[in-house]
């Protein structure tokens, strides 16, 4: 099946640094990847709509320049969570859509695990 | 406001026997609905779905059946096993060339040897 990777898997930072969290799709190309948070025992919130080549769409209630994500190929996108905050502290996963897929099936990562200090 | 909602937060089931997961949903826009299966701190992983035009999709032990004019949705697994063990969530998506998905807040199955 498709695969997506996430890196890193974990990260921890001090308040006020950047982070970035990588999403790559490894065996095939995808136009549109999908970022997701998820608070313990919550639902996966999205959070943007990454699309290559163009600027993401961000679901209401996030912050733009806060969570900057960059999709500059057909098989990579970024999430940039900048200024991180201690309520930032969250586990991040990401999806992707396979370009020459007929379904709505969207392929998950690992999910990266962020913690702010 | 949820619009997918997962009324059991957990379910315990013995092995062998039938695990049913439910599922509501509010919007009447939603024509695509899938089952992901995830274990704690990993992605989760698709199972199976099922479009509006029916009412039943299988695949070997998953079934997942819709009920459209209660806007609800069931995951059947039978024989339940051990490894079946994580939390479910439910996700649905709306409209042509539209690919986000909605999720429940998911549901705990454990699986009792």
């Amino acid at each position: 099946g498709a695969v997506v990777s996430q890196h890193p898997s974990r990260v921890i930072c001090k308040s006020g640094t950047s982070v970035k969290i990588e999403c790559r799709s490894l065996d095939f190309q995808a136009t549109t990847m999908f970022w997701y948070r998820q608070f313990p025992k919550q639902s996966l919130m999205l959070m943007a709509t990454s699309n290559e080549g163009s600027k993401a769409t961000y679901e209401q209630g996030v912050e733009k320049d806060k969570f900057l994500i960059n999709h500059a190929s057909l098989t990579l996108s970024t999430l940039t969570v900048t200024s991180a905050h201690p309520e930032d502290s969250s586990f991040y996963i990401c999806s992707a859509r396979d370009l020459a897929g007929a379904s709505d099936e969207q392929y998950f990562g690992p999910g990266t695990r962020l913690t702010v200090t | 406001d949820q619009q997918v909602k997962q009324n059991s937060p957990s379910l315990s089931v013995q092995e062998g026997r039938i695990s049913i997961l439910n599922c509501d949903y509010t919007n009447s826009m939603f024509d695509y609905f899938l089952w992901y299966k995830k274990y704690p701190a990993e992605g989760p992983t698709f199972l199976i779905s099922i479009s509006s035009i029916k009412d039943k999709n299988e695949d070997g032990r998953f079934t997942v059946f819709l009920n459209k004019s209660a806007k609800h949705l069931s995951l059947h697994i039978v024989p339940s096993q051990p490894g079946d063990s994580a939390v479910y969530f439910c996700a649905a998506s709306s409209g042509a060339g539209s690919y986000q998905l909605t999720f429940g807040k998911g549901t705990k199955l454990s699986v009792i040897p």
